[in-house]
């Protein structure tokens, strides 16, 4: 069966600090991946997408970037995190056969810049 | 006009009562249509893909009205389980990624 991981859970990063939050899908390949933010009141946001290797779609302009060096790994990543990123970061993945495809979260991670 | 709206409640719901709510979305292209739950502090999980004819899982029913343009779900013989946030999403032809709405927060009191 498939699976996706992220990592850290949480952390607690000072303003302008670098950040690398990782995702891992396990059992399936070439998954379509994305990572979403969740931010306090506000709804499910796509950052980023990827539909293979080196292959990154941005959503919105921001401060953050994406990388896909593996298959099965999705990187979220800043040179400089201000306040406004914290929030609550989810990877998630999809076959990509097609539009009904579900899409599966990961655990996600808490992110608070301070 | 936001792409995906829901009522963000709370709702506040006896036990073994039923409960409806509906998610309206703006692009006509959407395709197709999905039930999340999240829990607090946790990532979203499916409940229901949402097809054109209808579909029930259980307790749980959920519609799709493409001429009005929303979705619906009820949910029977509410449980204090069933207390949770709950994520309507869609997916438009020619894009990639769900669009999601900000999520009805749901409240079952005993």
């Amino acid at each position: 069966s498939q699976t996706i991981h992220q990592w850290p859970a949480t952390l607690v990063q000072p303003v302008g600090s670098p950040l690398s939050l990782e995702c891992t899908v396990e059992g399936t390949s070439n998954p379509n991946l994305y990572w979403y933010r969740q931010a306090a009141g506000r709804g499910l946001q796509l950052l980023f997408y990827s539909v293979g290797i080196g292959q990154i779609s941005s959503e919105v302009p921001q401060n953050l970037s994406a990388s896909r060096p593996q298959d099965r790994q999705f990187i979220l990543s800043s040179k400089k995190l201000l306040l406004s990123d914290s929030g609550f970061y989810l990877c998630a993945w999809t076959s990509g056969q097609g539009i009904r495809n579900t899409i599966y979260f990961g655990e996600g991670s808490w992110l608070t810049v301070v | 006009r936001k792409e995906v709206e829901q009522d963000p409640g709370p709702f506040n719901v006896p036990e073994g009562a039923t409960v409806a709510f509906n998610c309206t979305y703006s692009n006509s292209a959407s395709q197709s249509f999905f039930w999340y739950r999240q829990d607090c502090r946790k990532e979203p999980k499916l409940l229901m893909s949402v097809y054109s004819s209808g579909n029930e899982d259980g307790r749980f029913t959920a519609q799709l009205n493409r001429a009005s343009q929303y979705i619906s779900l009820l949910i029977r013989d509410s449980k204090l389980s069933d207390s949770a946030t709950y994520l309507c999403a869609v997916n438009i032809f020619g894009a990639d990624g769900l669009t999601f709405g900000k999520g009805t927060h749901l409240i079952i009191q005993p």
